[in-house]
């Protein structure tokens, strides 16, 4: 049980263009969904809090306008990277709550050229 | 300010060699204290919760352990498939949203 997926596993875009990523919890529904963000040898930094049926609440420092979080149903939220460039290029990882723990997804590896 | 400090940084361990991982923590109010294992290029894979001080949970060649100061993740005779990164986080008390505080992470690497 308490199974995530992500979609797509990896993407390279251009500068300038938009890339969404999808995370769904496949066994179970899930009210929040966290994204966060992982540099080469670092540690996970989370970006924001999705909440099903409301607005995403995002960390210091993180611009809403640039990374849209929808999270239209208990089972799907996604994160849009509108206008993306080199320096967004990151490993995303979306997470799912059950009671008080949150398990994974696998990750998308996003390379913006 | 909660804070994780995860030690040693990378730990290289022989076969069957038994070892432990430390994770310190200051955090107001401990709700609860996760390890994860990432393997790279992936997402964590949940290992244990960990609640209140003395309190231990077994999966496995793997014990984890609970004070109020820090966690210690006991590998017992390990193998090859247990080189990982494992992650420690803690989550402090208030709100049902409450978020994750993550260490660095501890990179094992067992040599058969």
């Amino acid at each position: 049980g308490a199974v995530v997926s992500q979609h797509p596993s990896r993407v390279i875009c251009k500068s300038g263009t938009s890339v969404k990523i999808e995370c769904r919890s496949l066994d179970f529904q899930a009210t929040t969904m966290f994204w966060y963000r992982q540099f080469p040898k670092k540690s996970l930094m989370l970006m924001a809090t999705s909440n099903e049926g409301s607005k995403a609440t995002y960390e210091q420092g993180v611009e809403k306008d640039k990374f849209l979080i929808n999270h239209a149903s208990l089972t799907l939220s996604t994160l849009t990277v509108t206008s993306a460039h080199p320096e967004d290029s990151s490993f995303y990882i979306c997470s799912a709550k059950v009671l008080e723990t949150q398990y994974f997804g696998p990750g998308t590896r996003l390379l913006v050229l | 300010e909660d804070q994780v400090t995860q030690s040693p940084e990378a730990l290289r361990l022989q076969e069957g060699e038994s070892s432990s991982l430390n994770c310190s923590y200051t955090v107001s109010g401990l709700r609860g204290l996760f390890w994860y294992r990432q393997d790279p290029g992936k997402g964590p894979e949940f290992l244990f919760t960990l609640y209140s001080a003395g309190e231990e949970k077994e999966k496995e060649r793997l014990k984890a352990t609970l004070t109020k100061k820090e966690s210690f993740l006991h590998i017992t005779a390990p193998k090859p498939e247990d080189s990982a990164t494992y992650l420690c986080a803690v989550q402090a008390r208030g709100g049902a949203n409450s978020k994750l505080t993550f260490g660095k992470g501890i990179t094992l690497s067992v040599r058969p």
